[in-house]
């Protein structure tokens, strides 16, 4: 069954400091990750999206890494912000006829000064 | 980049009526757009794929008749809620698949969402 589960539930950190989110799946066939942010109210922007060849990559502060082998992605936030406060989502896309997304439950991060 | 606009962005209605909300591919032509429910705390769900010129296909244990879908044109699909009720408020979220993927989307994008507070 394609499942995305994403850890943690939510988390708490002060402004400035770094986390990182975590995101493990069983898509098959896989075909790209998405990592979105998503304020409460709106709908989810893209953050960073990587393919089965990327193992890396980079948006401003955020930086998301893919090892396909072991089915785990990582969002990296680096000198967190209070704008940062938002829903982060993992989304896997499966090879399939109308190629599906399969979406994890987020973490909720909360920066506080 | 590609922007998906939806409209309105909250809307409270009336036990009984029908309420639209519109999803526009603004500066793309969009194939496909998907129309998803979100509750509180909770991920997005995918409700329907509705394809431009022909029948929206449904997911699992969502009602055909209740939730109306419309993409007659190719930057335009519209989801009413018909004779809504309490247990229909929820955050709806449409997306649009560019046929052309450049940019960080990679094709897939969320417009900002209506959240739809029925009384």
């Amino acid at each position: 069954k394609n499942q995305v589960e994403q850890s943690p539930q939510s988390l708490i950190i002060l402004e400035g400091k770094n986390c990182t989110l975590q995101c493990n799946y069983t898509v098959s066939p896989f075909s790209n990750l998405r990592w979105y942010k998503q304020d409460t109210g709106r709908g989810p922007v893209s953050l960073t999206i990587m393919t089965f060849s990327e193992n890396t990559k980079s948006n401003g502060r955020y930086t998301a890494t893919l090892d396909a082998d072991t089915k785990q992605s990582s969002l990296h936030i680096t000198a967190s912000q209070l704008s940062d406060s938002a829903s982060y989502i993992c989304v896997v896309s499966a090879f399939q006829a109308g190629t599906a997304l399969i979406f994890g439950k987020g973490t909720t991060l909360s920066v506080s000064s | 980049g590609a922007v998906v606009s939806q409209h309105p962005s909250w809307v409270i209605c009336k036990s009984g009526t029908s309420v639209k909300i519109e999803c526009r591919s603004l500066d793309f032509q969009a194939t496909t757009m998907f129309w998803y429910r979100q509750f509180p705390k909770q991920s997005l769900m995918l409700m329907a794929t509705s394809n431009e010129g022909s029948k929206a296909t449904y997911e699992q244990g969502v009602e055909k008749d209740k939730f109306l879908i419309n993409h007659a044109s190719l930057t335009l699909s519209t989801l009413t809620v018909t004779s809504a009720h309490p247990e229909d408020s929820s955050f709806y979220i449409c997306s649009a698949r560019d046929p052309s993927p450049s940019g960080a989307n990679y094709g897939y994008t969320f417009g900002s969402g209506t959240r739809l507070t029925v009384v």
